[in-house]
């Protein structure tokens, strides 16, 4: 399978834990998104790179998250000192720089005790 | 800021088309999307439209776009069980979600398939 895949599919961690996220892309896309999805909610935008420049960030991105893309290829996200609040769907999608289609991967899914 | 809206729930009987309806208020907008998701599942791309078009057709699905009136609808012909999903509008501008190409997202319509 050469879809976007994200590891781990569902996290629980307590209050003040930090995280990790893993995405990587379709192998030839240089461009990837993460983005949250919270229940009943569309996903909303966090961030996005091209290759391992992170170019724009969304204002929901608080100063606990942090993202990387050292190599161009995979991506993490972070969160730092989790709260309830951040429980929800974190997704990422990759597309080619110019490219008209964003395609998702399944999720990771967060649940903050 | 940008808005993308769409009304919550739509239910249909099986074997008819479906019409479902989305707004958007950027008039900037250069692409707008059509994603399903599944329960449990990602986002599927099911079809797009460039903004200087009007209409697009691919197989059971049809997109509509009035530019005009900022309106968007994909119609599902002769709908199946397996069309029970949520499905998102979403928009591509210049100025969405902060990032040159971020998409906004509506909340999406649950399509409820009738047998």
């Amino acid at each position: 399978d050469t879809g976007v895949s994200q590891d781990p599919r569902h996290k629980i961690t307590k209050r003040g834990q930090n995280v990790t996220f893993r995405c990587d892309p379709i192998s030839e896309h240089n461009r990837l998104y993460w983005y949250r999805q919270t229940l009943g909610q569309g996903p909303e935008f966090l961030t996005y790179f091209q290759n391992e420049a992170q170019l724009e960030k969304s204002r929901l991105l608080s100063d606990r998250f942090s993202a990387e893309r050292p190599k161009g290829s995979f991506s993490t996200l972070e969160i730092q000192r989790t709260e309830q609040g951040d429980s929800a769907m974190y997704l990422c999608a990759s597309s080619l720089q110019g490219g008209d289609e964003q395609f998702f991967g399944p999720g990771t899914r967060l649940t903050v005790l | 800021g940008e808005d993308v809206e769409q009304s919550l729930f739509l239910s249909v009987r099986e074997g008819d088309s479906s019409v479902i309806n989305c707004t958007y208020t950027d008039s900037s907008s250069t692409y707008l999307y059509w994603y399903k998701q599944e329960p449990g599942a990602g986002l599927q791309l099911l079809t797009y439209i460039f903004s200087n078009m009007d209409m697009k057709q691919d197989q059971r699905l049809t997109v509509l776009l009035n530019k005009k009136d900022k309106h968007l609808s994909l119609r599902i012909a002769d709908t199946q069980t397996g069309d029970s999903a949520i499905y998102f509008c979403a928009e591509s501008s210049p100025y969405s979600g902060g990032g040159a190409d971020g998409l906004t997202f509506g909340k999406g319509t649950h399509l409820i398939i009738q047998p």
